[in-house]
């Protein structure tokens, strides 16, 4: 298994709280991503990093910021929580190896916002 | 933002049957497809990384083609176990040349089931 790790694996905060969610990867590979996983919309890509301090936006990038200041790890932060960023994030890394580019997830993060 | 499609949603088999389902997606700019096995309460592992047209990819049972001309990919599981049940998710990455981010769109994938 790919050294991958996210923590807290569950989270139940409130409404306007900010959060914090770290993914930590000890298997030295540029890339790592943040999507969500919500039932009808599968996974989707939050924000991506392709090297320390480098970050883009994804797909669903409103309300969520990202930081990575060093190549281990991968922060993804609520500003301020709101209900509908309840949902489970799952960090995933990649790297190349061969011909192959495979992202490896993490155990996931399960998120309550009330 | 890529449309990939995952057909069908979903899928209950009997043990030892054989099965396939079909992901579409766009093919202009397309640089590779991958294939990811989800099983319920963990992280999608990855199945296949394929990226030429024409490309078959194995492994035990389960098997992919790809035809970057039309769009499409195929994943195949020949006689059907009890442990096979999972979500299949496929997800295109339009990145040529090394040059990009290697961002995947992920379909919603195929739950299978199959009965024992």
């Amino acid at each position: 298994d790919a050294g991958i790790t996210q923590s807290p694996r569950h989270k139940v905060t409130e409404t306007g709280t900010p959060v914090t969610l770290r993914c930590h990867q000890t298997e030295n590979h540029r890339y790592m991503y943040w999507y969500r996983q919500d039932p009808g919309h599968g996974l989707r890509l939050i924000h991506y990093s392709y090297g320390v301090k480098d970050t883009d936006k994804g797909e669903v990038s409103d309300g969520y910021s990202v930081s990575r200041s060093k190549t281990e790890d991968f922060l993804l932060t609520l500003e301020s929580a709101t209900s509908s960023q309840t949902s489970v994030y799952f960090c995933a890394i990649s790297g190349i190896t061969g011909s192959s580019y495979e992202q490896y997830f993490g155990p996931g993060t399960r998120l309550t916002v009330t | 933002i890529l449309n990939v499609e995952q057909s069908p949603q979903s899928l209950h088999v009997q043990e030892g049957d054989s099965t396939n389902f079909t992901c579409s997606f766009p093919s202009s700019n397309f640089y590779a497809l991958h294939w990811y096995r989800w099983e319920t309460a963990k992280s999608p592992e990855a199945l296949f990384v394929m990226t030429l047209n024409g490309d078959e990819k194995k492994k035990g049972r389960i098997s992919a083609t790809l035809n970057t001309k039309e769009g499409y990919s195929y994943l195949y599981i020949k006689g059907s176990q009890p442990e096979d049940s999972a979500t299949y998710l496929c997800a295109s990455d339009d990145t040529y040349s090394g040059a990009g981010s290697y961002q995947l769109t992920f379909g919603k994938g195929t739950k299978l089931s199959v009965i024992p």
